[in-house]
């Protein structure tokens, strides 16, 4: 059973880089497909930030391009998120998912990410 | 860059009821389409992809159709466990767009 489950710092300052690992249990990512970043403001919906390929190729949303960084640790099975000059805006529930293409069909359970001062 | 719009935003049915959710697509997107369950405080599930194909797992209730730019989502009898926020996604390869949503509320 594919599991993911995302991990990180829940508070930081404004201006800051947020850093999120996704760890990858019951699939190789080096077996392929794309693993995704999505995130959801509270009570608003979902915004996909990024996948990268287990070769380490990335595709970003335009809105975010400039500030996003993935990337894939095949050794340690699992990928990774850097969010720079960090808002309150981007105060969000932050998930990993196994990116199909065909669709997201696995998800971690989300880690909550607060923005302030 | 292709936008997605769904509607209804909110609705409220009860058990039992035909529940229909359509997905509009600003450009041509095939049947890349897929749909998605949220259950409040849970992570989005994915119920359908490629329009109309029920992942394994999911209940037979649940079912999609369209393609081109228009697309619906159908649950046939709305179950207690169906209260949730319904998203559709596509892909502009290899961006993703999700809708914004629509929230089913059990009367």
């Amino acid at each position: 059973q594919v599991q993911l489950q995302e991990s990180g710092p829940g508070l930081l300052k404004p201006s800051e880089t947020l850093s999120l690992t996704c760890v990858v249990s019951g699939y190789s990512i080096s077996s392929g497909y794309y693993w995704g970043w999505i995130r959801q403001p509270p009570g608003k919906g979902l915004e996909w930030i990024g996948s990268v390929f287990h070769s380490g190729k990335t595709y970003l949303n335009s809105s975010l391009k400039s500030r996003v960084t993935l990337s894939v640790d095949t050794a340690k099975n699992h990928f990774s998120l850097r969010l720079s000059s960090m808002t309150a805006a981007d105060t969000a529930v932050y998930y990993c998912a196994r990116d199909r293409h065909d669709g997201l069909d696995v998800w971690g359970q989300g880690t909550t990410v607060t923005v302030s001062s | 860059d292709i936008q997605m719009t769904q509607s209804p935003s909110s609705l409220s049915a009860s058990v039992g009821d035909r529940v229909t959710i359509t997905c509009q697509a600003s450009h041509d997107i095939n049947k890349y389409l897929f749909w998605y369950q949220q259950k409040p405080g849970k992570a989005p599930k994915l119920l359908i992809s490629d329009a109309s194909n029920l992942e394994i797992g999911v209940p037979s209730r649940f079912s999609g159709s369209g393609s081109g730019t228009v697309f619906t989502f159908t649950i046939s009898s709305l179950q207690p466990e169906d209260l949730a926020t319904y998203y559709c996604q596509q892909y502009e390869n290899p961006m993703v767009t999700f809708g914004p949503g629509t929230k089913v509320d059990i009367k």
